[in-house]
């Protein structure tokens, strides 16, 4: 079957950097996604990898390693704003969105 | 602001009641999806519609009745619903269907309570 293994919940103070981690087994990979989702509003999309490596956009940076069936989402500088669940993704080799259950992120002052 | 929007905001219906979702996106986008979130559990993919034309069904008991008039709207038809279908419903859209890199872009949803 497929699998999208994420933690339900982590807890970070302001200022500091948080990394959440995504692990998978899916049939075929065409790309990995991770999404962000405040409570009560539409989830919104953070970054794509489909290569190995780093991609960075601003505070968040987003790994990715194929062999190990592994990503992270990194936030540096959390900001009270960031409290949110984080959704990680993968589309399968039918093109279909594998869906975590999502990370809910707790920052504190 | 994501270009999509979905209306009721808040749903409560009993049992025996029949109500639609509606969903409409600004973006000009070909492919149109519905998803059930329940509290703590993957997104669920319910519908797919790719110019008009349905092109998934993922199990979805038939009390659900999608309904894709043109590629802007998105209805969900809902008729003797039961209890556990209480969840969030949300509704997305995408460029292409099939494009890797295509991004999904999501309404806020519609949380729906079944008494």
């Amino acid at each position: 079957g497929q699998n999208i293994d994420q933690p339900t919940e982590m807890t970070a103070t302001e200022g500091a950097i948080v990394q959440i981690n995504c692990t998978y087994q899916t049939s075929g990979f065409n790309g990995l996604f991770w999404y962000q989702q405040h409570a009560g509003e539409a989830p919104t999309f953070l970054s794509y990898n489909v290569l190995d490596g780093l991609e960075e956009k601003g505070r968040f940076s987003s790994f990715l390693s194929r062999s190990k069936g592994y990503s992270y989402l990194l936030l540096k500088e959390l900001q009270m704003k960031d409290s949110a669940s984080y959704l990680c993704a993968v589309m399968d080799s039918n093109y279909q969105l594998i869906w975590g259950a999502g990370t809910k992120l707790i920052i504190k002052p | 602001e994501t270009g999509v929007t979905q209306t009721p905001r808040h749903l409560v219906m009993g049992m025996t009641n029949k109500k639609s979702l509606k969903c409409e996106q600004h973006l000009g986008h070909n492919a149109m999806y519905w998803y059930k979130q329940s509290a703590k559990k993957p997104l669920e993919l319910m519908f797919v519609y790719s110019l008009e034309e349905r092109v998934e069904n993922n199990s979805v008991p038939s009390r659900f009745s999608p309904e894709c008039p043109n590629s802007s709207h998105l209805f969900l038809h809902l008729h003797t619903l039961q209890p556990e279908d209480s969840a969030l419903y949300l509704c997305a859209s995408s460029q292409e269907l099939k494009d890797r890199t295509d991004t999904q872009y999501f309404g806020p949803g519609t949380r729906l309570t079944v008494l």
